[in-house]
């Protein structure tokens, strides 16, 4: 079967660092995504990659190891606003999206 | 720009009863997506459409159908809500070839009594 293992919920500081960690076992592999998604409200996208590699976005990374079938999003300078459950999605070779429930992050000042 | 719209916002619902979810999308993009979300759970795929007069079935479709007869809306039916249905549905569009991000609604909270 397919699976997209995250951790449940992780707790932070503000102005820290956190990385949140992503595996997959899917059937093929056609990019990963990540999401964010505060609570009540919808997912909104946050990064792709299809590469192995670090994709920088200002305070957030994400990096991918196809052959690990591993990704982590990276957000640094945390700030309070950061609080949000971080969605890990594959697209498999089907071209559907695999979604993993989701990590819900808890900064604390 | 609207992006996506769903509606409404949230409903509470007697089982047996009918109810469709609407969702209309602006950006004319080619594929719409539903999903509901439930704790501890990821987003699971109900149904799809890949462009407008196609429609597929997801991850959890019984219980549910679909329709789109243009590009821009993609309604989801229950024909007879269960308890179990009870959900926060989202509607999301993707522009095209099922590559790219997805655009998500505000979501449709439903509660089956």
């Amino acid at each position: 079967g397919q699976n997209i293992d995250q951790p449940t919920e992780m707790t932070a500081t503000e102005g820290a660092i956190v990385q949140i960690n992503c595996t997959y076992q899917t059937s093929g592999f056609n990019g990963l995504f990540w999401y964010q998604q505060h609570a009540g409200e919808a997912p909104t996208f946050l990064s792709y990659n299809v590469l192995d590699g670090l994709e920088e976005k200002g305070r957030f990374s994400s990096f991918l190891s196809r052959s690990k079938g591993y990704s982590y999003l990276l957000l640094k300078e945390l700030q309070m606003k950061d609080s949000a459950s971080y969605l890990c999605a594959v697209t498999d070779s089907n071209y559907q999206l695999i979604w993993g429930a989701g990590t819900k992050l808890i900064i604390k000042p | 720009t609207a992006g996506i719209t769903q509606a409404p916002t949230s409903q509470i619902l007697a089982a047996g009863r009918s109810m469709t979810l609407r969702c209309t999308q602006d950006m004319r993009h080619n594929a719409m997506y539903w999903y509901r979300q439930d704790l501890g759970l990821g987003l699971r795929l109900i149904h799809y459409s890949n462009t407008a007069g196609t429609t597929g079935k997801g991850e959890v479709p019984d219980g549910y159908s679909v329709s789109r007869a243009n590009t821009d809306d993609f309604p989801l039916t229950l024909a007879s809500a269960v308890p179990s249905q009870t959900s926060v549905y989202f509607c999301a569009s993707q522009p095209s070839g099922n590559t790219g991000e997805l655009f998500f609604g505000e979501g449709s909270r439903l509660t089956v009594l």
